[in-house]
């Protein structure tokens, strides 16, 4: 079945590094996403990462894929009280219409 | 989050009744979904549109029905509310024409049914 899963909570300090991780089950999702949702908002794309890679760097934020154990990181270099958000992992299943299956979403707090 | 807009935002209702929830583009994208968030559970796709007159169930479609009759709109309904149903509702949409095109969300609409 299909099923991607989150560690709920993660607090850091400020000018630390975040590492957020998630595991998904579909060994055919061709790519992984992250979506951030800021409080009272819908949800926005941060980084996406297609499937036949095993890292993608975009400024503060770096993606780690591992196909074999089905495992999907976001790291956030730097973090400021701005990344204070709820950040969900989500996967596109075999079966099209990009119908994307989220986690349950991890919520980050950035402490001074 | 322009270019998706949901109404209303905020809406109570009792239990039995009845409301429609509209979601309305303007990027003029083929699919259009309606998502359902509850705390812990992230987000449940409801169901789902490929194209004006055309709608498909989700993950849990029970007790919602919907409709696409023209392109930039896609409306939920409920026809007889529970308490079950208490949750934030999302519409997304995108252009569907690549497995990487991004989902679009509107802000969200907070129905609670007591």
């Amino acid at each position: 079945g299909e099923d991607v899963e989150q560690s709920l909570f993660l607090s850091v300090r400020e000018g630390d590094s975040s590492v957020i991780n998630c595991t998904y089950t579909d060994s055919s999702s061709t790519y992984l996403y992250w979506y951030k949702q800021e409080p009272g908002a819908g949800l926005q794309l941060l980084t996406y990462i297609f499937s036949n890679m095993d890292m993608k760097q975009d400024q503060r934020l770096t993606v780690l894929l591992n196909k074999k154990d089905k495992h999907l990181s976001l790291r956030i270099a730097d973090t400021q009280t701005g990344d204070s958000a709820i950040y969900f992992c989500a996967e596109i299943p075999s079966g099209g219409y990009n119908k994307l299956i989220f986690g349950a979403g991890t919520r980050l707090a950035v402490h001074p | 989050n322009a270019g998706v807009t949901q109404t209303p935002k905020f809406r109570v209702l009792k239990t039995g009744q009845s409301m429609t929830l509209l979601c309305a583009q303007d990027m003029n994208h083929e699919y259009m979904y309606w998502y359902r968030q509850d705390p812990g559970m992230g987000l449940r796709l409801i169901h789902y549109s490929v194209g004006e007159g055309t709608t498909a169930k989700g993950e849990v479609p029970d007790g919602y029905n919907v409709s696409r009759l023209k392109k930039q709109n896609f409306l939920l309904g409920l026809e007889s509310a529970a308490p079950s149903q208490t949750s934030v509702y999302f519409c997304a949409v995108s252009t569907g024409k690549t497995a990487n095109s991004p989902l679009h969300f509107g802000n969200g609409t907070r129905l609670t049914v007591t």
